[in-house]
Order: structure tokens, then sequence, then C-alpha cells
């Protein structure tokens, strides 16, 4: 599976788009980028997945870089309720086994 | 629908003891898993079961760790004996047929254990 890097924190002003960066250059061309987010005290909770294509859902938009090196997720209007430790996957089938990394801790300010 | 099920939410032990933590998955995932999760990391996966099979067992300390899904339905973590380093949240997650990268895996809330 595809290692991963994110920067471990940041924050975002409430009502503004929260861009989460992920670097995944060792990805392969089959590899799916996921991510799945983490509330304080709760199991994580999948958000979002993408393979070439940028994806959106009720959650999130997910835009992957056409060398597929990196993807940012967009969380377009932050509320202080998508505070959470925010993880970026790369791996086969979300079904099989993937690799959690640290994460983003993502703080949302009033 | 029921999400994850998982029980106890807290544990506390001395160390030396045993200790169990059981999981019921959502109705019809047949792909089970069971995670550790250290303060402030990422999950990290002990072990996966395809039905009854064990997949992957590859990260189970099975000098201490055991785990057992003799139905295909819910499963059992145990340690024994718990050292203090086992302190730590113990996280299961099903999932629908493998192999399909739309199967999103659902997590439980976790066992957090604390080890005296």
């Amino acid at each position: 599976d595809a290692k991963t890097t994110q920067p471990p924190s940041m924050d975002c002003a409430e009502g503004r788009a929260a861009n989460l960066p992920c670097n995944h250059s060792t990805i392969s061309g089959n590899e799916y980028v996921y991510w799945y987010r983490q509330i304080h005290s709760q199991g994580p909770q999948y958000i979002i997945h993408g393979l070439k294509n940028n994806e959106t859902n009720e959650m999130a938009s997910l835009i992957i870089t056409e060398d597929r090196k990196s993807s940012t997720l967009i969380l377009p209007h932050a509320t202080l309720r998508d505070t959470a430790v925010y993880y970026c996957i790369g791996g086969y089938s979300s079904a099989s086994k993937i690799i959690f990394g640290s994460g983003t801790r993502l703080s949302i300010r009033p | 629908e029921a999400g994850v099920v998982q029980s106890p939410r807290y544990k506390i032990i001395e160390k030396k003891q045993p200790v169990a933590f059981w999981c019921n998955p959502i109705s019809g995932h047949n792909t089970l898993y069971w995670y550790l999760q250290n303060l402030g990391q990422g999950p990290e996966l002990l072990i996966r079961y395809e039905n009854e099979e064990a997949v992957d067992d590859s990260q189970l300390p099975k000098d201490r760790f055991s785990a057992e899904r003799l139905k295909g339905v819910d499963s059992t973590l145990k340690i024994q004996p718990a050292e203090l380093g086992d302190s730590a949240v113990y996280l299961c997650a099903s999932s629908s047929p493998s192999g399909l990268a739309d199967n999103e895996q659902f997590f439980g809330p976790g066992t957090r254990l604390t080890v005296l």
C-alpha cells in the first residue's frame, strides 16, 4: 500500500473551505486514494475515495493531480463539527488492508 | 441500520490479567477487522477476517493476543496476559465483500483499555 504524507495540523475559519493536502508520490496506477476522518472518541468514518478523476459527494470533494502524486480533500463550508483527524490512505481496496498514517488534525475556528 | 457494536466501551485492568473485547459487525458484512490505536496515532491493523477465516493476522502479537470469529459473524479479541503497553483503543470495523474499491470500512466506537 502507498505511503502518504500529510501535515500534522491545520486550522480553518468556520464557514470557509478547508483544503487538506496529501502527498502520495509512490502510489501505483491502480491504487485508490481514500479519505477517512476520526472525530474525538469515535471510530474513523469514510469520507470519499478516487482513482484518477475528481470526486464529489455530500461530504466533500477530492481533487487528484494528473500525475496522481498528490490530492486535496475539500470541505466546502467547514463547521465546528468538522473538527477531527483526517487520514489520507492509498490502497487497492478500502475493504482490504489499508494503512492509516498519523493524519492531519483539523481545527475549525469559530 | 445498526452500526458496528463493540463492548465494553471502557476497561481497566491490572497488568498480567486477561481481557476480552467483543464486536458485532453490521449485518451482512463478511469482512471484519480489529485495529489497535495508540494515543496520537492512526489505527493499526491487528487481524482481518473473511467470514470465519483469518486472512491477515501478520500484525497480531500471537504470544499474548488471540482472536476468533467462530460463526463468521461476531468476533472476540483476547489479551492474556495484558501488559502496560497494551493500553490503547481497540477498534473493530466491518465491510461487505472485499476486492471492490467502493466497499468502505465501517468502524465501531472502540474499547478503551487501560492497564495499570
